[in-house]
Formats: C-alpha cells, structure tokens, sequence
C-alpha cells in the first residue's frame, strides 16, 4: 500500500531555528504539493513541483521558507528563521500527472509544527 | 481565478441519519476536476472521490454518493445511514486540467459530527 510519508510528525523549536521537513513521495508520482493548515487560514498551499522543477510558490513567504526536491524520492521544506506564526501542521501530497488531466493528490500524515 | 465554497460550517447528526454535505465552486475553464477528501480526527487526508468535468454521471460507493451538476456548478456528497465513525472534516477541492493542471484549491471544510 503505497503512501506518502513525512518526517518528522511532530516538531517543537524555539522562535529562530531553522527547521526541515521531509516528504517522500510516493514512488511514480511525478508532482509534490507543500501545504500549511492552521485553524484560522485552513489549507493553504505553499509550493508545488512537478518532475522535480518548482512550478508554483506563491504560497510561500519568501524570506523565511524554501522548498526543493534534491531528487526524485526527497521533498524538503525548510523555515529559516522559525516564528512562533508558522506554529501549524504542513502537510505534504503527491500526484501523477498524466497529460491535461488533473491529478488526484495523495496526502501524507502531516508534521505537526510548534514554534515557540 | 478558482474558488471552492462549502457554505456549512459543522453539521451535526444523529446516527443512522442521512446527510448532505455541498460544495459550490467557480471556474473559468471547461475542463475541470472535482474531488472529495476526509480528514478525520488522526489528522491525516484521505482520497474519497475525484470526477471530470465531461462526465455529469453521479456515482455511489456504498453508503457515500455523489451528485455533480455543472448547471448549479456544484458537487454535493451524501452519506447515507451515517455512522460515527463518519466523524471528521470534509474537504471538496477543485483543479482547473489546463490552466494550473494539478493545482488544486480546498473548500473551507466541513466538520461533520455524527453522535450515537
């Protein structure tokens, strides 16, 4: 049963650390979606990749967050430096794309984020 | 621009009854993919339903259906008999297939509490 899994599940910091997320996609799928839920905005997404290239980061407040995709099996986000507003649970999803078609995403667990 | 509204908030049933969750969206594009997904109390999103834009055909899965009309532009989920462990937070989202092939935008959720 292939899933998407996301390291770590849980993370507390301290305001100012620098924090990495991992996502691994599953194998085949050649789209990674980073998004960010919190109570008051709900899902939001951050950044999205298909075949490794970034195609979207809008989302993504500039100065603090990054994403890549070192290769095909690793999707990292990063927060540099952490503020106690991105305290949330971001979840990362793969997809396959396949032509025009729209592509069901397939969630992970999601990291629960607490920035102190 | 694309927009998923799911007007209800939280709905609350009793057990064994039916329930309607709706989901009215907005887009511009003629090709077009819908989706349902849970995210029950462990957090994580789950894949219940994605339907074509070309195909208005409404489908059932056993006690979940889903009604799609393109002339009210919208895609309501029923459960039929509903159970408590129906229990969570219903996503509808929405990905336009030629102009942002894979992007989707989520419904604010509904948070549907089924009691004994």
């Amino acid at each position: 049963d292939a899933r998407v899994t996301q390291t770590p599940r849980h993370k507390v910091t301290e305001m100012g650390q620098e924090v990495t997320m991992r996502c691994q996609p599953i194998l085949g799928h050649n789209t990674v979606f980073w998004y960010r839920q919190t109570m008051m905005q709900g899902l939001e997404l951050l950044a999205y990749f298909r075949n490794r290239a970034p195609l979207d980061d809008s989302g993504m407040p500039k100065d603090r967050f990054s994403a890549e995709m070192p290769d095909a099996t690793l999707a990292t986000l990063k927060i540099q430096p952490s503020e106690p507003r991105d305290s949330a649970v971001y979840f990362c999803a793969s997809g396959q794309l396949r032509g025009q078609e729209g592509e069901t995403q397939y969630f992970g667990p999601g990291t629960r984020l607490l920035v102190l | 621009a694309q927009k998923v509204t799911q007007a209800q908030t939280e709905i609350s049933v009793v057990e064994k009854e039916d329930v309607t969750l709706d989901c009215v969206y907005e887009t511009r594009d003629t090709t077009y993919y819908l989706f349902w997904y849970k995210q029950p109390p462990s957090g994580e999103l789950v894949f219940l339903i994605r339907r074509n834009s070309f195909d208005e055909q409404n489908e059932i899965s056993g006690r979940y259906s889903w009604n799609f009309q393109k002339s009210t532009s919208s895609f309501n989920f029923t459960i039929t008999a509903s159970q408590v462990v129906d229990s969570a937070v219903y996503f509808c989202a929405l990905s336009e297939g030629v102009t942002n092939a894979g992007k989707s935008t989520f419904g604010d959720g509904t948070t549907l509490t089924v009691k004994p």
